[in-house]
């Protein structure tokens, strides 16, 4: 119960294109899903985050879609660029609290 | 410091030796998390830090592993009698309070392979 499920492990997309990471969670207690972009040899950034009582949360062109009854959110990266290539990470929270759950992780790569 | 910042950046060992990974939090930050991250999976929890209270350490796999925080300052992690199975990336977060875990700050990582 206390997983995040993320999909999927590995993508290609376009220059230009939209990239779609999902992620899954069971624990209806969490109620803060920030997501992760990892680069290599770095930790991870915080990219951008929302709380369940918004559907969607948009920032530049990065949006995070969420649907509450089935327990799942989703990243869009809106016209994909080389330099957004990547490893994303979901994770999930009861808010107020330290411990995230994180997700498997989704490694980006975005063709120029 | 500009960021956090964790040493050594590698480390190579042999099986069954001690190692020490080191994490310097942005200074003012009193909170401080130690998270594995072995190849292809999320990070998991390892111990977490906040000010002068007694560390959780729900997130520790076995007692090869321990760590220390003096104050609010630096921290250690140090896994006794390595394994093949540590081998991972070990990172360290920071953050201005715990109640705000939109603000963890993590390091570059300490790269540890165990032969």
């Amino acid at each position: 119960q206390q997983q995040v499920k993320q999909s999927p492990q590995s993508l290609i997309v376009q220059k230009g294109g939209i990239s779609i990471i999902n992620c899954a969670y069971e624990n209806t207690a969490f109620d803060y899903f920030p997501w992760y972009q990892q680069f290599p040899g770095k930790g991870p950034a915080l990219l951008i985050a929302i709380r369940p009582d918004v559907s969607e949360k948009k920032e530049g062109r990065f949006t995070i879609s969420f649907n509450k009854s089935a327990k799942q959110f989703s990243l869009h990266i809106m016209d994909s660029q080389p330099g957004d290539s990547a490893t994303y990470f979901c994770a999930a929270s009861n808010a107020g609290t330290y411990k995230y759950i994180f997700g498997t992780g989704t490694r980006l790569k975005v063709l120029a | 410091g500009a960021g956090v910042s964790q040493s050594p950046s590698n480390k190579v060992t042999e099986k069954g030796k001690d190692v020490e990974l080191r994490c310097d939090p942005i200074s003012g930050h009193t909170a401080l998390y130690w998270y594995r991250q072995r190849l292809g999976q999320g990070l998991e929890f390892l111990i977490y830090f906040q000010g002068n209270s007694a560390p959780d350490k729900s997130g520790l796999p076995s007692d090869r592993f321990s760590a220390e925080r003096t104050g609010e300052s630096v921290s250690t992690l140090t896994i006794q009698r390595t394994q093949q199975e540590d081998s991972a990336v070990y990172l360290c977060a920071s953050s201005l309070s715990a109640g705000r875990p939109e603000t963890q700050y993590f390091g570059p990582g300490t790269r540890l392979l165990v032969l």
